[in-house]
């Protein structure tokens, strides 16, 4: 596609349950990230995959937090036993090379209720 | 640990009237900064990349310049449709990028 696709735009999941947020990168785009963005806050960083290397998660908050590429291109966030406090919107991003800019998808916002 | 600081948190301008918008950062290994615009609902927008102190980007009304310690967003004689939150980011030598808050501006008519 034209540019990063992330799905779903909006998820409402029961506290307690797992949810996966999918991450469809541009052609190409060999870097991938993941932000986590709460109202009124800047962007948190949760874990970036570059290639073939050992994925950064450096950013993920607890252990009930993961995510996989699978084939160097699509990418799942799978947050396990959600917590009101995740609620967020979910910020994908691609970039061609490691000092290219990084291109976004609109964000799955998360509500958990 | 790198950081990133963006100021004013929020700017209300009238139409016209131009200003700077400021991001301070300390990074290990700067490989880029990079600057963003987000719409409510949107992912952010990409607008500029510098790369070394002294370079300056331009587009249309906004101008960035870089020096070791920040970088500036120049808006000249803005319009409303300038409305938003720009984001400043930058890039260290393991690759992650580190954002800003954000800067919500906002253009009177």
């Amino acid at each position: 596609g034209a540019g990063v696709s992330q799905s779903p735009s909006n998820k409402v999941t029961e506290k307690g349950k797992d949810v996966e947020l999918r991450c469809d990168p541009i052609s190409g785009h060999t870097a991938l990230y993941w932000y986590r963005q709460s109202l009124g806050q800047g962007l948190e960083f949760l874990i970036y995959f570059q290639g073939n290397s050992a994925p950064d998660k450096s950013g993920l908050p607890s252990d009930r937090f993961s995510a996989e590429r699978t084939g160097g291109s699509v990418s799942t966030l799978t947050i396990q036993r959600t917590q009101q406090e995740d609620s967020a919107v979910y910020l994908c991003a691609s970039r061609r090379g490691r000092n290219t800019e990084a291109f976004f998808g609109q964000g799955t916002r998360l509500t958990v209720v | 640990e790198d950081q990133v600081t963006q100021s004013p948190e929020a700017l209300r301008l009238q139409e016209g009237e131009s200003s700077s918008l400021n991001c301070s950062y300390t990074v290990s290994g700067l490989r880029g900064l990079f600057w963003y615009r987000q719409d409510p609902g949107k992912g952010p927008e990409f607008l500029f990349t510098l790369y070394s102190a002294g370079e300056e980007k331009e587009k249309e009304r906004l101008k960035a310049t870089l020096t070791k310690k920040e970088s500036f967003l120049h808006i000249t004689a803005p319009k409303p449709e300038d409305s938003a939150t720009y984001l400043c980011a930058v890039q260290a030598a393991n690759s992650k990028l580190t954002f800003g808050k954000g800067i919500t501006l906002s253009v009177r008519p």
